[in-house]
């Protein structure tokens, strides 16, 4: 079956520190990868995504995420938090055949403390 | 208005109100989206239109009708909803209908009574 698991649904840093969020996905086709971000009573953006290539993306506002063909993830990371980062994540995985159709992770929900 | 704009942002509505949400993109683009949002559950893909044409019809219920007379508007009427149904009620579009980038507007806060 196709899903998306964010194993973490919630995660506190304290602003500089740095910021690994978890994704795994299980899909049947060669994916493609997103990470969103949704900040409270907005809609989601996009910060990165991977269709192919190299397999380290660069995204907005600082983030990066790395595929791992061997470990079906695709990590999202940020070397230096800032208390604006605090938000929702959500990892999301689709195909080119697939119609739009993308699965997302159930999200993370991150703080950032002073 | 740049991206894509939904309204309203909030709706209050009883269970045997009829009511639509609309949502409107301006990136020229030719899919659009509905999904839900519930609290602790991941996006539920509901409905997809590429070039006015509906594609893909997940499962949703018949009080959800889905209407896209054009590529740039994409309405949904609602009709008969449960409490279940309250939710945010995200639009979404692309470019093409496959794997590119979603971009999303900013949602309708729905509450059913």
């Amino acid at each position: 079956a196709q899903s998306v698991t964010q194993p973490d649904i919630h995660i506190t840093v304290s602003e500089g520190a740095s910021l690994e969020l978890r994704c795994n996905y299980s899909y049947g086709a060669t994916p493609y990868l997103f990470w969103y971000v949704q900040s409270p009573g907005q809609g989601l953006q996009l910060l990165l995504k991977y269709f192919s290539g190299d397999t380290l993306v660069q995204g907005i506002k600082g983030f990066e995420a790395e595929f791992k063909r061997s470990q079906s993830s695709f990590n999202l990371r940020k070397p230096s938090v800032h208390w604006s980062d605090a938000a929702e994540y959500f990892c999301a995985v689709g195909a080119r055949n697939q119609g739009g159709k993308l699965i997302f992770g159930q999200g993370t929900e991150l703080s950032v403390k002073p | 208005e740049t991206g894509v704009t939904q309204t309203p942002r909030h709706l209050v509505m009883g269970m045997t109100n009829k009511k639509s949400l609309k949502c409107e993109q301006h990136l020229g683009h030719n899919a659009m989206y509905w999904y839900k949002q519930s609290a602790k559950k991941p996006l539920e893909l509901m409905f997809v239109y590429s070039l006015e044409e509906r594609v893909e019809n997940n499962s949703v219920p018949s009080r959800f009708s889905p209407e896209c007379p054009n590529s740039s508007h994409l309405f949904l009427h609602l009709h008969t909803l449960q409490p279940e149904d309250s939710a945010l009620y995200l639009c979404a579009s692309s470019q093409g209908g496959g794997a590119d980038t979603q971009y999303f507007g900013p949602g309708t806060r729905l509450t059913v009574l």
